[in-house]
């Protein structure tokens, strides 16, 4: 079982509120990611990091901001959170370019009121 | 651009064998993955492709064709629990992973 984890797990806020994705992995990885999956969509790359202090954005930055301080720890965060923000946001941990394989928390479901 | 393409929709019966198709264009190749997501949750990793050829791992089969850029997934005697969204995605030249939108794969008694 994957040691990946994600808070919270479902939120409804107000349009214009700032929220802050938690995600946190102890297999040690470098690399680690951020999706947006829309239901029945492809996954969009929005942040990655490949580790401590790197930070690069994806096709979809969607007005997000990331901190990579520790390994472990991958934040995300939505400064002014407007409906379109709606979406399921997977974070995920790995050696993609190693194994193959990338390791998923369960997903934040945001919605925005 | 870089796209990957898989059915929306298949639908199979318990017990028999189904192949999910994908195929890609993307800038550089350095790996073909298959997922599995259940409604609601998060994808689980299946397969990984490298080399031309088929990869077997018990029920799942994986194959790879890199001049033709195609690939499937083999799932063989299904059961219900196979019920289930499979993504194909590639890995590019820049090591980032590209993501088809998922096959939902439809499992009937």
């Amino acid at each position: 079982e994957a040691d990946i984890y994600q808070t919270p797990r479902y939120l409804v806020i107000g349009t214009g509120k700032k929220i802050t994705l938690e995600c946190s992995q102890t297999m040690g990885h470098d690399k680690m990611y951020w999706y947006q999956q829309d239901p029945g969509m492809e996954l969009h790359l929005i942040h990655y990091s490949y580790g401590v202090n790197s930070t690069e954005k994806g096709d979809l930055s969607s007005e997000s901001t990331v901190s990579r301080i520790r390994t472990e720890h991958f934040p995300l965060t939505l400064e002014s959170a407007r409906p379109s923000h709606t979406s399921q946001y997977l974070c995920a941990s790995g050696l993609p370019a190693e194994t193959g394989e990338l390791f998923f928390g369960e997903g934040s479901r945001l919605t925005v009121l | 651009g870089q796209n990957i393409d898989q059915p929306t929709e298949m639908t199979a019966t318990e017990g028999a064998i189904v192949q999910i198709n994908c195929t890609y264009q993307t800038s550089g190749f350095n790996g073909l993955f298959w997922y599995q997501q259940h409604a609601g949750e998060a994808p689980t990793f299946l397969s990984y492709n490298v080399l031309d050829g088929l990869e077997e791992k018990g029920r799942f089969s994986s194959f790879l064709s890199r001049s033709k850029g195609y690939s499937y997934l083999l799932l063989k005697e299904l059961q219900m629990k196979d019920s289930a969204s499979y993504l194909c995605a590639v890995m590019d030249s820049n090591y980032q992973l590209i993501w088809g939108a998922g096959t939902k794969l439809i499992i009937k008694p």
